[in-house]
Formats: C-alpha cells, structure tokens, sequence
C-alpha cells in the first residue's frame, strides 16, 4: 500500500523557517517524481515544487522561488521542504504527493498533510 | 500563468441527481485536464485525467469531457458518498487548480 506521511509542520513566527519531512513506503521511491501542494484554509490547492525521481531537477512556484528548497534522499525514501523567509501567507496544510507519470503530471497519492501556521 | 475558473462554486443537489461542473482554462491546456475530490479533514483525491480517464476504482457514475480551454465533470446519479467539494487541474503547465465547486445537499 502506497503511503505518504508529511511531519515537521508547526507555529512559526514570520521571518522564520521550517523543514517539512515526507516519509514514502509501498513504492519504488526512487522511481517517482514527487510534488509538495499546499491548501490554505478554505480555498483550493496550489502547487508549490516539484522534484524529479533522481533530484537533479527541481522546479518551483514563483510565489516560493528563492524561500523554499525541495530535496529528497532515496537512500531514505524521504522528500523535503526547507521553507524559509515565511511569511503569513505561506499558512497551509502543505502535502506531499507522487507524481503519477513521472513527467509532471497528476498527483495520484497524496500524504494526510502538516499544518503550517506562520504568525507572531 | 494558466488560470482555472471553475462554476458554480457551490451546487445544491438531492440523490440521484444528474450534477455538471464546469471549468474554464485561461488558454488552451490541450487534454491535460485532472478532476479530484476532497472531504474535509482530507487530501484530495484523483477521479479523472487526461479529461476523461477514470482512475481505478472510481464509480462509472463519473465522467469527463471537453478540449481545448473548457471541460466538464458529470456525476451521472449523485449518491450520499458524492457530498464533497470537487476541483479541476491542469498539468499542460506546471499546474493549476480551479477554486473548487461544493457539492452539498439540497
């Protein structure tokens, strides 16, 4: 069975950072591009970095390019969201998913999600 | 940036219903076109790609059509398990995802 289950979520103040974790089981990690979306509060999902299966590639949304880093170890089967410089609209449930196709293409697991709150 | 507008934002429907959302893409997204659903409380969850592809387990009830920038999503006869809120993707470029249309209970 295929899981993903995101950690590292928490209150942080703006300004500050946050390194989400993502731990895989049930598939061939290594095999799989991976993606992190985020969902503030009452509103839709929003794509936020995508890696690819080895890590060489990485992509980001403009809204979080040069404050979030995504990496992975697949020695470990577990994906990564260092996130810093936040600031109070990075508040989300950040989730982690696996990229069906490995090209950039739909998000066919989804993690349960952790909660980032960025306020003073 | 593509854009996903999805209408209406929310439907009001009763069981067995016939229930269509529709969703409009800024510019054209050839059939790069994703449905999912989601519960509160949870992650969401891939129905249909590719604009009409049922992914494996997803009741026949479902379906998807349309190209180029507007597409729709049928629940043929909405059951008690369809009371969800529902959003479009598109993967054409990066993505994007509609601002989702609920799906509630007349």
């Amino acid at each position: 069975e295929v899981q993903l289950v995101e950690s590292g979520g928490g209150l942080v103040e703006p300004g500050g950072s946050l390194r989400l974790s993502c731990a895989a089981s049930g598939f061939t990690f290594s095999r799989y591009w991976l993606h992190w979306v985020r969902q503030a509060p009452g509103k839709g999902p929003v794509w936020v970095a995508r890696i690819t299966d080895d890590g060489s590639g990485t992509t980001y949304a403009d809204s979080v390019q040069g404050r979030f880093t995504i990496s992975r170890d697949n020695a470990k089967n577990t994906l990564f969201l260092q996130m810093n410089s936040l600031r109070a609209e990075d508040t989300a449930v950040y989730y982690c998913a696996r990229d069906r196709d490995g090209a950039g293409s739909v998000e066919d697991y989804w993690g349960q999600g952790t909660l980032v709150i960025v306020s003073s | 940036d593509i854009q996903m507008t999805q209408s209406p934002s929310t439907l009001s429907a009763s069981i067995g219903d016939r229930v269509t959302i529709t969703c409009r893409a800024s510019q054209t997204i050839s059939s790069w076109l994703a449905w999912y659903q989601q519960k509160p409380g949870r992650a969401p969850n891939l129905l249909i790609s590719e604009v009409s592809t049922l992914e494996s387990g997803v009741p026949s009830r479902f379906s998807g059509s349309g190209s180029g920038t507007e597409f729709t999503l049928t629940i043929s006869s909405l059951q008690p398990d369809d009371f969800a809120t529902y959003y479009c993707q598109q993967y054409n470029d990066y993505q994007t995802f509609g601002q989702g249309t609920k799906v509630e209970m007349k």
